[in-house]
């Protein structure tokens, strides 16, 4: 069965610092991979997506992550955050092949920048 | 487009009673799915549909009945409320592309708390 693991479940920043954030899964095919961000009081939108090609993706607001198939990992990083980037952040994973269109969610990073 | 609509935006229920969340999109989105968030846990797929008529059970369907009557709408139905079911409920829809499910966009969640 598929899983996916996110490392950090909080994570506290000072604004301008760097930031990574941890997405492993599990599963033995070809997977999509996926970033959401949940603001406060907010539904999920989607940051960034893999489904092949150049592994490393560019998303919104300047964040980016990198799909690594041999570690079964898609990290997420900002060179830059700002004290807005405050927020929840989930990695997910489909399968392609015999793609039902199910996501598979990690538990969530609670991310806060400290002005 | 209004995208994914949920009503309502919050409910209180007592334990036994029942009730209908509803969830609507405008996108012509073959997939439409549902999911519970809870508090360190990320989001559970509770049941999916890849198309009107067609509908399959996630992780977490226990106590939880949907229908797919038409494209656009896709109402979860709690037979019987009972507190383990107090979360936010998310709906979700998604479209194919060369195959392959795209990403879901998300509604703006239902916050249930039951007593």
């Amino acid at each position: 069965a598929q899983s996916v693991s996110q490392h950090n479940h909080h994570v506290i920043l000072s604004e301008a610092a760097s930031l990574e954030l941890g997405c492993n899964y599990s599963y033995g095919g070809t997977v999509n991979l996926f970033w959401y961000v949940q603001y406060p009081g907010q539904h999920l939108q989607l940051l960034l997506k893999y489904f092949s090609g150049d592994p490393l993706v560019k998303g919104i607001k300047g964040f980016e992550a990198e799909f690594i198939k041999s570690k079964f990992s898609f990290n997420l990083r900002k060179p830059s955050v700002q004290w807005s980037d405050t927020a929840e952040y989930f990695c997910a994973v489909n399968a392609q092949t015999g793609n039902t269109g199910k996501l598979i969610f990690g538990q969530g990073t609670t991310l806060q920048v400290k002005p | 487009n209004a995208g994914v609509t949920q009503t309502p935006k919050f409910q209180v229920l007592k334990t036994g009673q029942s009730m209908t969340l509803q969830c609507a999109q405008d996108m012509n989105h073959e997939y439409m799915s549902w999911y519970r968030q809870d508090p360190g846990m990320g989001l559970r797929l509770i049941h999916y549909s890849v198309g009107a008529g067609i509908t399959d059970q996630g992780e977490v369907p226990n106590g939880y009945n949907v229908s797919r009557s038409t494209t656009e709408d896709f109402p979860l139905r709690l037979l019987s409320a009972a507190p383990s079911q107090t979360s936010v409920y998310f709906c979700a829809s998604s479209y194919l592309t060369s195959g392959t499910y795209n990403e879901q966009f998300f509604g703006p969640g239902t916050r249930l708390t039951v007593l």
